[in-house]
């Protein structure tokens, strides 16, 4: 089975706190990604990685950063954390299929980290 | 652009009556359609992935078909415990651009089947 594990359920953080949300999967994937999850928002991809030690920006990058130094593990860094950073983080990964081969590239999730910053 | 639309936002059964649920999309090319299911406070789990039109999946109470433009899940005499929200997802060939490997979510579904 696939495992993507989070580092907290629950996180209680100040205003102005770096916060570190840490996940680790343990299926090989290249690819991983942070999402936020929020009320009538859905799922916004944060940052995104294919690779050891590369990054790319989601749609809502702001106030974020990223590390990615072992393949199997993706870190979130909130470097200045903000009231209106509170909300669910989660964490996926995936294996890149081959295009001709016609499959997608399942995500798998962790559990999330409910994060408040007060 | 890309997107994806669920509906109903929620839906409310009684314990044994049929329902399907909806996932409109629009995607240059359709690499793979993902449908999920979330509890409450938990990530999401994955249920479906579906490929090409005509394609259907089933498991347990659940099955899934897909159209060139929307998925349908339907959910055969629900029970209590298929409350969740169910999440639709769509990946995009990289040759009609998008990002590689990224997955564009709907808001969701939510079910609940009282008893």
């Amino acid at each position: 089975d696939v495992k993507v594990t989070q580092s907290s359920r629950y996180l209680v953080k100040r205003t102005g706190e770096k916060v570190f949300l840490e996940c680790v999967q343990d299926m090989d994937h290249e690819n991983m990604f942070w999402y936020r999850q929020d009320p009538g928002l859905g799922l916004r991809l944060i940052y995104f990685s294919y690779d050891v030690k590369m990054k790319e920006k989601g749609d809502i990058p702001e106030g974020y950063s990223v590390s990615r130094e072992k393949k199997e593990r993706f870190s979130l860094i909130l470097e200045s954390a903000s009231t209106n950073q509170t909300s669910m983080y989660l964490c996926a990964s995936s294996s890149t299929q081959k295009q001709w081969t016609g499959a997608g590239d399942t995500q798998y999730f962790g559990p999330g980290t409910r994060l408040t910053v007060l | 652009e890309d997107q994806v639309t669920q509906s109903p936002e929620a839906l409310r059964l009684q314990e044994g009556e049929s329902s399907s649920l909806n996932c409109s999309y629009t995607v240059s090319g359709l690499r793979g359609l993902f449908w999920y299911r979330q509890d409450p406070g938990k990530g999401p789990e994955f249920l479906f992935t579906l490929y090409s039109a005509g394609e259907e999946k089933e498991k347990e109470r659940l099955k899934a078909t897909l159209t060139k433009k929307e998925s349908f899940l339907h959910i055969t005499a629900p029970k209590p415990e298929d409350s969740a929200t169910y999440l639709c997802a769509v990946q995009a060939y990289l040759n009609y651009g998008g990002s590689q490997g990224n997955l564009i979510f709907g808001k969701g579904t939510k079910l609940s089947v009282k008893p």
